[in-house]
């Protein structure tokens, strides 16, 4: 599976837009970015998915650069509930693979 | 949507005692399970990878006689820490694969300490 490479930490004002970015520069064509999450002394939460196409869910929106290198995460209206590390994956869809965590990039929303 | 029930969600225990961490998949089958341990301020690491029906795939490192690893159903994976030990306090995670399913789904956690 390609790394990822994400920043450390990110403060975002509650309300607003909290866009999290991601870099795989080595991702291969059949292989999706996934989106999870870790509230503190929790299991990790699936976000969001995606192969190349922008996707959009209840929780997030995920929007992939046409090269594939690099995608953003965006929480359009981050609230005090989304202080979480952010981890990015990429992977191939099928197999019975585990997903490789990386440092992820801890948010942090402020009142 | 797929949940995974993990229990206990918190234990303190004696060192050289043992302990079991049961992963429970609620509503799907789960034909893989991933164990995952999760130190202070660090990453998730894979523990082992455990399919129903044979044994456990331990990742390096990772002693396979102290972390001994059981899914004997399809919902359900237990992980047993033998004679443990202080140095075994730590955060235990697993996740589970649904059979045709690509998802992972994530149980809450047990949070391990030995005293």
């Amino acid at each position: 599976d390609a790394k990822t490479t994400q920043p450390t930490s990110m403060d975002c004002a509650e309300g607003r837009a909290a866009n999290l970015p991601c870099n795989h520069s080595t991702i291969s064509g059949n292989e999706y970015v996934y989106w999870y999450r870790q509230i503190h002394s929790q299991g990790p939460q699936y976000i969001i998915h995606g192969l190349k196409n922008n996707e959009t869910n209840e929780m997030a929106s995920l929007i992939i650069t046409e090269d594939r290198k690099s995608s953003t995460l965006i929480l359009p209206h981050a609230t005090l509930r989304d202080t979480a590390v952010y981890y990015c994956i990429v992977r191939v869809r099928a197999g019975a693979n585990n997903l490789f965590f990386g440092t992820g990039t801890r948010l942090t929303v402020i009142p | 949507g797929a949940v995974v029930s993990q229990h206990p969600s918190r234990v303190i225990c004696k060192s050289g005692t043992s302990v079991k961490i049961e992963c429970r998949s609620l509503d799907f089958q789960a034909t893989t399970m991933f164990w995952y341990r999760q130190f202070p301020k660090q990453s998730l690491m894979l523990m082992a990878t455990s399919n129903e029906g044979s044994k456990a795939t331990y990742e390096q490192g990772v002693e396979k006689d102290k972390f001994l690893i059981n899914h004997a159903s399809l919902t359900l994976s237990t992980l047993t820490v033998t004679s443990a030990h202080p140095e075994d306090s730590s955060f235990y995670i697993c996740s589970a694969q649904a059979e045709n399913n690509y998802g992972y789904t994530f149980g809450s956690g047990t949070r391990l300490t030995v005293v």
